[in-house]
């Protein structure tokens, strides 16, 4: 069993959804990492979050560290936010950084 | 700041040529990293260094090599290149050991070997 998970693997949705990303770890972490990567393109940072919830305009992502799972929700779906949505677990014991394997979103108009 | 920079951004290899890749950071961050990312698979670690002067293998260490010049740069090198080295390359850094700080990544270099 990998230690991050992901789900869906792929999501297809139309223009205007929300959107639901979800991830579960079986490590002890010290923070949770979403990124986001488009087609070809790099990857860039969403949030970091340890407790709680974030917002940042449409994206919301939240944490529930007893359940070990973390959740990533986009509102409004736009063709924009089409791109490979990653969640990386922090781990606590040492510095590395555990990836899970990605789920592929496409928001078609 | 430039933040992570990676060159070259593309490569073609043929099987048994050498190569290095280059990776530097403008952050002062002590921790630096080199992934491989595969179609349908995530980011996998193959080397990081959590401060200059020290290295550490990751998860897909076989066939590479690395060197952490100073505290910016980071080189991964291929000494006999396979076409099972066929892959997106990310190099990443980050503030600190452990702790709710997070990693930063460079454009990528896609490489190909023949």
């Amino acid at each position: 069993k990998n230690e991050v998970e992901q789900s869906p693997q792929n999501l297809t949705a139309q223009e205007g959804e929300f959107i639901t990303i979800n991830c579960s770890y079986s490590v002890g972490i010290s923070a949770l990492h979403w990124l986001q990567q488009h087609p070809g393109g790099g990857i860039v940072s969403l949030f970091m979050l340890s407790s709680g919830k974030k917002k940042h305009g449409r994206l919301i992502a939240t944490i529930n560290i007893q359940e070990k799972h973390s959740s990533l929700h986009i509102t409004a779906s736009h063709p924009r936010d089409s791109a490979v949505y990653i969640c990386a677990a922090m781990k606590t014991s040492y510095d590395k950084v555990i990836f899970g394997p990605g789920t592929s979103l496409s928001v078609i108009p | 700041n430039a933040g992570v920079t990676q060159t070259p951004k593309f490569q073609v290899l043929k099987t048994g040529q050498s190569m290095t890749l280059q990776c530097a950071q403008d952050m002062n961050h002590n921790s630096m990293y080199w992934y491989r990312q595969d179609p349908g698979m995530g980011l996998r670690l193959i080397y990081y260094s959590a401060s200059e002067g020290t290295t550490d293998k990751g998860e897909v260490p076989n066939g590479y090599n690395v060197s952490r010049l100073n505290k910016r740069e980071f080189s991964l090198r291929l000494e006999s290149a396979a076409p099972s080295q066929t892959s997106v390359y990310f190099c990443a850094s980050r503030r600190q050991g452990g702790g709710y700080n997070e990693q930063f990544f460079g454009p990528g270099t896609r490489l190909t070997v023949l």
